[in-house]
């Protein structure tokens, strides 16, 4: 089963309003979680780095203050896209990085992604 | 020029052939490589699992590191329709396995029953 639980699976939202996406882990506890976007037909793009306990850290061109993260435990870091415009839809897809069995390494796990439509 | 390049195909292909995808690199201090496969509105799921150079087989999939020549690939023998999906290269940014991807844009395979 997916150890790496995104909700929701699909949002559509207002322009000018916020939304969430929360991240979990389920079987392990995640160091580390990863949030990227993905535009159709694209690739994967890293948005920001999110360590438990501590700020995030942002990639180069991608606006803080719009694109709020928080990685309040272990298993659960949450997305928050602020004042939301059409230009913000998009596939987002988190991933988390720890360590699922004993002996196995670090594995990083994705997330099943979360749809968001602003209309 | 990007840090990693993939040709997006798509590729088509029938049922029962090999299947070989590939990804070039630009930086010689990556190590860890992946490949995951993506199905249409899913997140990505991991195949396979690589470092440095050489061969790694699990099951119908292989994956290969050249590293002297900065290429990936990744083979699939007997495909199936099931395996139509986009397939997505990545590596680790750094000299370990700092769990920062990057991505190759993705191989659109399609396997004709």
């Amino acid at each position: 089963g997916a150890v790496v639980s995104q909700h929701p699976s699909w949002v559509i939202c207002k322009s000018g309003t916020s939304v969430k996406i929360e991240c979990r882990s389920l079987d392990f506890q995640a160091t580390t979680m990863f949030w990227y976007r993905q535009f159709p037909k694209q690739s994967l793009m890293l948005m920001a780095t999110s360590n438990e306990g501590s700020k995030a850290t942002y990639e180069q061109g991608v606006e803080k203050d719009k694109f709020l993260i928080n990685h309040a435990s272990l298993t659960l870091s949450t997305l928050t896209v602020t004042s939301a415009h059409p230009e913000d839809s998009s596939f987002y897809i988190c991933s988390a990085r720890g360590l699922v069995r004993q002996g196995g390494g670090n594995t990083i796990y994705f997330g099943e992604g979360s749809w968001l439509t602003v209309v | 020029q990007k840090e990693v390049e993939q040709d997006p195909g798509p590729l088509s292909v029938p049922e029962g052939a090999i299947v070989s995808l590939n990804c070039t690199y630009s930086n010689s201090a990556f190590q860890y490589f992946m490949w995951y496969r993506q199905y249409s509105r899913k997140g990505p799921e991991l195949l396979m699992y690589t470092y440095s150079s050489g061969n790694k087989e699990d099951g119908r999939f292989t994956a290969q590191v050249d590293k002297s020549s900065k290429y990936i690939s990744l083979f699939i023998r007997d495909s199936q329709p099931s395996d139509s999906a986009t397939y997505l290269c990545a590596t680790s940014h750094g000299s370990g396995n700092t769990g920062k991807l990057i991505f190759g844009q993705g191989t659109t395979l399609q396997v004709k029953p």
